[in-house]
């Protein structure tokens, strides 16, 4: 149980151009889910939290014009990077929690990693 | 704010040998969560091992275990009888408790464990 999964795993665009990366919980609801951006040889960095039906809130820093989060469903949350740039290009990684299951933990999905050119 | 410190970018250890990485955090909250994750080369994060602030028993999952020290703020994870399979990046986190809505984790800078066979 508490599988999540990316789409793509990997994915390489045109400057200027969005890209969408859709995160799932297969096996279970997930009620928050966490977007973050991990740079090479480097850790995790939150950019937001999204709750289901509301608006993510953002860390400082990350422009919420440039990274949408949109958390429709229990099972979906999808991150678009909009006018892509190549210093967008990075690795992509989300989590998701239930309240319904250990509700300490994060389940985090494979990763989507950006090639922006 | 939390911050969480790993002081040990690189470890190597040969295979079967004992190894401990350490963490240490900072927080003025009294219930809380910490957690060891592992990233190894496929860069999907891994839950290794969790404990609870209020717990004094030190958590265990087989060959890993904790040694919490609460007062000292320091959370170090033991590997026993390490395997090839343990090379990857191993990053400490913290997180406040769920009680007061969904919290993040707040992660250390990671540390390289390379098993040597």
């Amino acid at each position: 149980g508490a599988v999540v999964s990316q789409h793509p795993s990997r994915v390489i665009c045109k400057s200027g151009t969005s890209v969408k990366i859709e995160c799932r919980s297969l096996d279970f609801q997930a009620t928050t889910m966490f977007w973050y951006r991990q740079f090479p040889k480097q850790s995790l960095m939150l950019m937001a939290t999204s709750n289901e039906g509301s608006k993510a809130t953002y860390e400082q820093g990350v422009e919420k014009d440039k990274f949408l989060i949109n958390h429709a469903s229990l099972t979906l949350s999808t991150l678009t990077v909009t006018s892509a740039h190549p210093e967008d290009s990075s690795f992509y990684i989300c989590s998701a929690r239930s309240s319904r299951m250990i509700r300490d933990t994060q389940y985090f999905g494979p990763g989507t990693r950006l090639t922006v050119l | 704010a939390q911050t969480v410190t790993q002081s040990q970018p690189e470890m190597s250890v040969q295979e079967a040998e004992t190894v401990t990485l350490s963490c240490t955090y900072d927080t003025s909250e009294n219930n809380y969560y910490l957690f060891w994750y592992k990233q190894p080369p496929s860069r999907q994060m891994i839950l290794v091992i969790r404990q609870e602030a209020y717990k004094q028993q030190n958590a265990t999952e087989n060959r890993f275990s904790v040694n919490f020290q609460k007062a000292a703020k320091s959370f170090s994870l033991k590997i026993s009888d390490s395997q090839l399979g343990d090379t990857a990046m191993y990053f400490c986190a913290f997180m406040k408790h769920y009680s007061q809505g969904a919290q993040k984790l707040v992660f250390g800078q990671g540390t390289r464990l390379t098993i040597n066979p």
